[in-house]
């Protein structure tokens, strides 16, 4: 069983376009986080959510925003999507002062 | 905000060589994380350890912290080809910040 699974791996759309990716675990964690590694492997934290707050890094543009329907869910949702969105995408959890698990990542690429 | 910067940001050794990588971050912590990232893959945990800890080992990993200093190394013994790849250290409670990694290459 995948622990933390995200969907689709592979995402090729228009700029412009809105698209969503999913992401669901299955651990009981109360948080949840997504990452956006751009070309040079950098990782950085876009969204921090559990069952009583969400934390947004500030930088990142509100084309971005995060939903999720219940604890076991954290989706990403993107509008207007523009060429510098392009990126490899991580889904996380983790329960407070512990490791995170990860997802595969979703390879966004915007044409 | 917290933020771990790893040292070197990238390294070369022949397999069977020790690899040593540190990371050093900029305010007070409950814990430091060390993480694997395989080419294309999601990123795995690899230890924790805690403020109050000044060393930890598994299989062949150690990491060392200190937080007078600021600092962590992880130290991977008798390296293998497997062990290419880039290797992350992540501070924070509620929001789990990384560093900009080292990317460790094994030669055969």
């Amino acid at each position: 069983d995948t622990a933390v699974s995200q969907t689709p791996k592979y995402l090729v759309t228009q700029m412009g376009n809105d698209k969503s990716i999913k992401c669901e675990q299955n651990l009981g964690h109360d948080t949840m986080y997504w990452y956006k590694q751009d070309s040079k492997k950098f990782l950085k934290i876009m969204f921090s959510y559990n069952n009583k707050e969400l934390i947004i890094n500030e930088t990142v543009p509100n084309r971005f925003s995060p939903k999720s329907p219940d604890k076991a869910h954290l989706n990403l949702h993107i509008n207007s999507l523009e060429l510098g969105d392009s990126a490899v995408y991580f889904c996380a959890s983790s329960r407070m002062n512990t490791e995170a698990f990860f997802g595969q990542g979703t390879r966004l690429t915007v044409v | 905000s917290q933020q771990g910067e790893e040292d070197p940001q990238a390294l070369s050794i022949q397999e069977g060589e020790n690899a040593t990588m540190n990371c050093s971050y900029k305010t007070s912590i409950n814990n430091l994380q060390w993480y694997r990232q395989n080419s294309g893959r999601g990123l795995v945990h690899l230890i924790l350890i805690r403020s109050n800890e000044r060393e930890k080992h598994s299989g062949r990993l150690r990491v060392t912290l200190d937080t007078s200093k600021k600092s962590s190394s992880l130290l991977i013994t008798a390296s293998r080809a497997a062990d290419t790849a880039s290797y992350f250290c992540a501070t924070g409670d509620d929001k789990i910040i990384f560093g900009k990694g080292t990317r460790l290459h094994i030669l055969p």
